[in-house]
């Protein structure tokens, strides 16, 4: 199977503090993405890093990617309230209409 | 003037029925999808369509028919339904993903429970 892992698959975490999730993969990929999807609700897109890129930024996302190893993390930093939601990986092939999703890490933020 | 909104947003139904899924993009995009979820949070492809052909179809059973009448839209029909089949269903879309264009658009996702 193509589909990526989440790790950890739940978070929890003191606001203010930093968040990484990270995501493993099996076979060579053009581009991964990550989302954000809040209870109840659809996934929303955060950030994309393609295959010729290592490291990018959005805000307080960091994400990086490493083909080698096949994974990349996701860090959010100065955690806030309303950055718990459920966080996936996407990763984007040569057939590019097909969007493999990991199986998610829950993040919750303490107050 | 939502961009990708699907109804309805639940439907619970008996086994056996036969039911639909409506999507409707309005940001002119090529590409839409189906995704299921199931109660672990697993989001699994279904279909994918291209200018209302379709590109990509993820071992799906025959009950589950797509159906694009036009690149806007994007439905799907479930026959004889079974109550594996209850999970959430998104609807999705992208510009150009063979362009370079990969971010997905998601629907609100219509939340079905067979009884």
């Amino acid at each position: 199977s193509q589909q990526g892992e989440e790790d950890p698959q739940a978070l929890s975490i003191q606001e203010g503090e930093n968040a990484t999730m990270n995501c493993s993969y099996k076979t060579s990929i053009n581009n991964l993405q990550w989302y954000r999807q809040n209870s109840g609700r659809g996934l929303v897109h955060l950030i994309l890093i393609r295959s010729n890129e290592r490291e990018k930024h959005s805000g307080r996302l960091r994400v990086t990617l490493d083909t080698s190893k096949k994974s990349s993390s996701l860090l959010i930093t100065a955690s806030r309230a309303a950055d718990t939601a459920s966080y996936f990986c996407a990763t984007g092939y040569s057939s590019a209409s097909k969007i493999i999703f990991g199986s998610g890490t829950r993040l919750s933020i303490r107050p | 003037d939502t961009a990708v909104s699907q109804t309805p947003k639940y439907l619970v139904t008996q086994m056996g029925n036969d039911k639909s899924i409506k999507c409707e993009q309005n940001l002119g995009h090529d590409t839409m999808y189906w995704y299921k979820q199931d109660s672990k949070k697993f989001l699994k492809i279904m279909f994918s369509y291209n200018n209302k052909e379709l590109i990509i179809n993820e071992t799906v059973p025959n009950r589950f028919s797509p159906k694009s009448p036009d690149k806007a839209h994007l439905n799907l029909h479930i026959n004889s339904l079974e109550l594996g089949d209850s999970a959430v269903y998104f609807c999705a879309s992208s510009q150009s993903p063979n362009r370079g264009h990969e971010k997905l658009f998601f629907g609100s996702g219509t939340q079905l429970s067979v009884l």
